[in-house]
């Protein structure tokens, strides 16, 4: 069956630092990843999406890289700030025909200032 | 502003009783979806539906219920069949073609506790 895996539980950085979380995918081949943010409470809020034949995708301070060869998704904060501080999840498209999503469990994200 | 609309936001269930969990959207979206939060798990899919009077069973169907009568309107009902209810409900939307290449928009949930 499908498996997501999300680095780490929690990452704490400092302030201005990179924030680099990884999402790693077993046994399929999604042909797109999205990432989500999502705060205490709240429902997650779409961030960036990447196709399969896309390397990397950028908006404003963040990054997403997509490797199906390594069957990974790594999503980069540059310049953070306590602002980003947040639960990140990954979510590889569901080929199965539903065209749905899988999330996995998230990383907490922590910016110390 | 559009979006997607979850009430109420905090719930009370009592043994053998179902409660109903509203969602609405004024997105214009074809595709709703229902997720189940619980601690260290990611989103877990109860059900969905692409088009109105049409819906799916996700993972985790077992002791709950939709329906789809309207596209603005995706409620789903915690029968009592369901043991373990106490979690954060999530319901999303997004455009036709499903959710693979599109964005999901999220409500800010519901949250269900048992009594």
């Amino acid at each position: 069956s499908q498996k997501i895996e999300q680095n780490s539980e929690a990452l704490n950085i400092q302030e201005g630092k990179t924030a680099t979380l990884t999402c790693n995918y077993t046994n399929y081949s999604p042909a797109y990843l999205q990432w989500y943010r999502q705060d205490p409470g709240r429902g997650p809020v779409f961030l960036l999406l990447i196709r399969e034949n896309e390397k990397e995708k950028r908006k404003e301070r963040l990054k997403v890289t997509f490797d199906t060869t390594l069957k990974q998704s790594l999503f980069h904060i540059t310049a953070s700030q306590p602002a980003d501080s947040a639960t990140y999840l990954c979510a590889p498209h569901d080929q199965t025909g539903a065209n749905n999503l899988f999330f996995g469990t998230g990383t907490r994200l922590t910016v110390i200032p | 502003d559009g979006g997607i609309t979850q009430s109420p936001k905090y719930l009370f269930r009592k043994e053998g009783q179902n409660v109903t969990l509203s969602c609405e959207q004024n997105l214009n979206h074809d595709a709703m979806y229902w997720y189940r939060q619980d601690p260290g798990q990611g989103l877990r899919l109860i059900y969905y539906s692409q088009i109105v009077n049409d819906f799916q069973k996700g993972d985790i169907a077992e002791g709950y219920s939709v329906s789809r009568e309207k596209k603005e309107s995706f409620p789903l009902t915690v029968t009592s069949a369901q043991k373990n209810p106490t979690a954060f409900y999530l319901c999303a939307s997004t455009g036709t073609g499903g959710s693979g290449n599109q964005p999901q928009h999220f409500g800010d949930g519901t949250r269900l506790s048992i009594l």
